[in-house]
């Protein structure tokens, strides 16, 4: 069955360091590809999506690239900050499918 | 457009009693989702609903629960003789489906906390 892996939390940062977070997925068909944030006492949001391979998705600094060859999605942001704080979740949804496959979530904390 | 609304935002109940969620999506979407979310993982999905027509159900929806979009507007999510193993966070979504489109962003509201006790 579809399936996501998150690399696994929780990250702590300074600000303007760096991010990578790894997702890999597997998937029978060609998924759709999505990172969701959480930040504390609120829903999930949206982030930033790709629907098809070589595709960058990009949002608030944050980028991924829909990546065929290796099944990966990973998102990154070349300078973190305080308010990047939350859980960030990778999830898919195959093509004629409705239904959003979640990772288990990664938590950041990004200090000052 | 005040984003997709769930009632009530946490709920405490003993075990064996009923509960039922609301969730009022986007007033425009045609799809609506239901998700369970337990501590330290990533959203399950349970059901979804294309206008009034249940059109999916997860194994995780066993016999107790049941979901319900009567005029595909607003819907609701029972569940009988609570277990403590139902306690979780449970979250709506919805979406608008339109021909031509493979790929649908869902919008989710803030969830509904279950605490069985």
């Amino acid at each position: 069955g579809n399936s996501v892996t998150q690399m696994e939390g929780p990250v702590t940062l300074s600000e303007e360091a760096f991010l990578t977070i790894n997702c890999t997925y597997t998937a029978t068909g060609y998924p759709s590809l999505f990172w969701y944030v959480q930040y504390p006492g609120e829903g999930l949001q949206l982030l930033l999506k790709a629907t098809k391979a070589d595709d960058k998705g990009s949002n608030k600094g944050f980028e991924a690239t829909y990546r065929k060859e290796t099944t990966s999605f990973h998102l990154e942001k070349g300078s973190v900050q305080v308010s990047d704080s939350a859980v960030y979740f990778c999830a898919l949804s195959e093509r004629g499918a409705q239904k959003l496959v979640f990772g288990q979530g990664t938590r950041l904390t990004i200090n000052p | 457009d005040t984003g997709v609304s769930q009632n009530p935002r946490h709920k405490i109940t003993k075990r064996g009693q009923n509960v039922t969620f609301r969730c009022d999506p986007i007033s425009e979407h045609n799809r609506l989702y239901w998700y369970r979310q337990t501590l330290g993982q990533g959203p399950e999905f349970l059901t979804y609903f294309q206008n009034e027509a249940q059109l999916e159900k997860s194994r995780l929806l066993s016999d107790r629960f049941s979901a319900e979009r009567p005029k595909g507007s607003f819907s609701t999510l029972e569940i009988q003789r609570t277990e403590q193993g139902d306690s979780a966070m449970y979250l709506c979504a919805s979406s608008l489906a339109s021909s031509g489109v493979s790929s649908y962003e869902q919008y989710f509201g803030p969830g509904t906390r279950l605490t069985v006790t």
